[in-house]
């Protein structure tokens, strides 16, 4: 079935670095979107950045993924770390079926920035 | 625009005992997608509905969990007889099947000891 992986399950940095955060995902769909959501503490995750489109960048609060379907891959990247940043990520993966989206979740990295 | 509701935010029980969940979706969403979270896990879809039938509750327990949306609306998740394995925090989600954004609800953690 339908599967994304994210390797890291923690990253620990110092503001002002940059930051990728890994997903990659296995379909048997050719169009699926691919979804980055944030979730700090006590929260509900929030949608960050979405992308449908192959090999074209998409960018939202500093944060941009490309899609690469020849690598099945959408790794998030912030060229410089802010405190605030300091949350979990998880990357979902979306298919049609039945003529509804569903969203499968990979199993989040937690981010940390430290001063 | 309201966002999704649920209620309660936190319920504690013993194992054995049942207990509902309940969600309002966004007004016009269609679908509606109930969700596990186990403390330090990604969400796990547990069942979604399109209006009142459900699409896909493979991944639901079916011996102890059920869920309804009688009117294609609010939203009932209810345990039976819980288990210490359903510690987990419960999220609704609801969206409109033409858009792919999910929207959250705050969650319901649940607790049982």
């Amino acid at each position: 079935g339908d599967s994304v992986t994210q390797t890291e399950g923690l990253v620990t940095l110092t503001e002002g670095l940059p930051v990728m955060l890994n997903c990659t995902y296995q379909t048997i769909y050719s169009n699926p979107f691919l979804f980055w959501y944030v979730q700090h503490l006590n929260e509900s995750p929030r949608l960050l950045l979405k992308s449908f489109t192959d090999n074209k960048r998409t960018e939202h609060q500093g944060f941009h993924a490309t899609l690469h379907k020849s690598s099945s891959s959408f790794h998030l990247q912030k060229s410089s770390a802010q405190l605030s940043d300091s949350a979990l990520y998880y990357c979902a993966l979306s298919a049609a079926s039945s003529g509804s989206w569903q969203l499968i979740f990979g199993s989040g990295t937690q981010l940390t920035v430290m001063p | 625009e309201a966002g999704v509701t649920q209620s309660p935010r936190y319920a504690v029980l013993q194992e054995g005992q049942a207990v509902s969940f309940w969600c309002d979706p966004i007004s016009g969403h269609d679908t509606l997608y109930w969700y596990q979270q186990p403390r330090d896990q990604g969400p796990q879809l547990l069942v979604y509905f399109r209006d009142e039938a459900v699409i896909d509750n493979s991944q639901l327990p079916s011996d102890r969990f059920s869920a309804v949306r009688p009117k294609g609306t609010n939203s009932t998740l209810k345990i039976q007889s819980a288990k210490q394995g359903d510690t987990a925090t419960y999220l609704c989600a609801s969206s409109y099947h033409k858009n792919t954004e999910v929207f959250f609800g705050k969650g319901t953690r649940l607790t049982v000891v």
